[in-house]
């Protein structure tokens, strides 16, 4: 069982509504990563937490909002998303950023918007 | 030019025999290199790590890297039914102080009875 646990494994929501992901690791990691992965398609990295602060942002549209409210805890926070945003919402850690590392993925959260 | 390239498949290969991935990369300063396996459906799971060039082995999976000509594959032997699966290439570029995770599309394993 991976030790990335991610809440909802699934989520439908309207264009107009607002919702989060969430994202918890116990593995006392302290880089954090949400990853977007469309049907038969990589991984694409969104954001890269270090000690809690956001070092990397891959130019991710504001509808997409990150927090890291802890060093154990990561949030995804979505509001007026696109049908084309429709997707599986990968979170990972690792135990650096800088340094030879992998990164761990959760199950994952399905999102649709409708 | 993609920064990490597979061949997509699918990989066809009798249960038992030895299924043989590749993956190439573009950036010289990548130093770190990862094969995840991914069912329909569920999330990248990693199975082997490399980071010299060489093989190394993990049970029936072994893992190649040669940095001088960009590549890095990996090796399935004695495949079973439940190696059917897409396997991810992810290769990290210690740049900028920050390293970053580049996937490569994968390449679907079917591994026939």
């Amino acid at each position: 069982d991976t030790e990335v646990t991610q809440t909802p494994k699934h989520l439908v929501m309207g264009m107009t509504n607002k919702k989060s992901l969430k994202c918890e690791q116990h593995m006392g990691h302290r880089a954090m990563y949400w990853y977007k992965q469309k049907a038969k398609k990589p991984p694409e990295l969104m954001f890269v937490y270090s000690y809690e602060k956001l070092s990397i942002n891959e130019s991710v549209p504001s509808r997409f909002s990150p927090e890291c409210p802890n060093s154990s805890l990561l949030n995804l926070h979505l509001h007026a998303l696109q049908p084309e945003d429709s997707a599986l919402y990968l979170c990972a850690s690792s135990q650096e950023v800088s340094q030879v590392d992998t990164i761990y993925f959760g199950e994952g959260s399905w999102l649709t918007v409708v | 030019q993609k920064e990490v390239e597979q061949n997509s498949g699918p990989l066809s290969v009798p249960e038992g025999a030895i299924a043989s991935l590749n993956c190439t990369y573009s950036d010289r300063v990548s130093q770190s290199f990862f094969w995840y396996r991914q069912y329909s459906g569920k999330s990248p799971e990693l199975i082997m790590s490399i980071y010299s060039n060489g093989d190394k082995e993990d049970g029936r999976f072994t893992a190649q890297l040669n940095k001088a000509s960009q590549y890095v594959s990996l090796l399935i032997r004695d495949s079973q039914p439940s190696d059917s699966a897409t396997y991810l290439c992810a290769v990290k570029r210690e740049t900028d102080s920050w390293g970053k995770f580049q996937f490569g599309a994968g390449t679907q394993v079917v591994v026939t009875p």
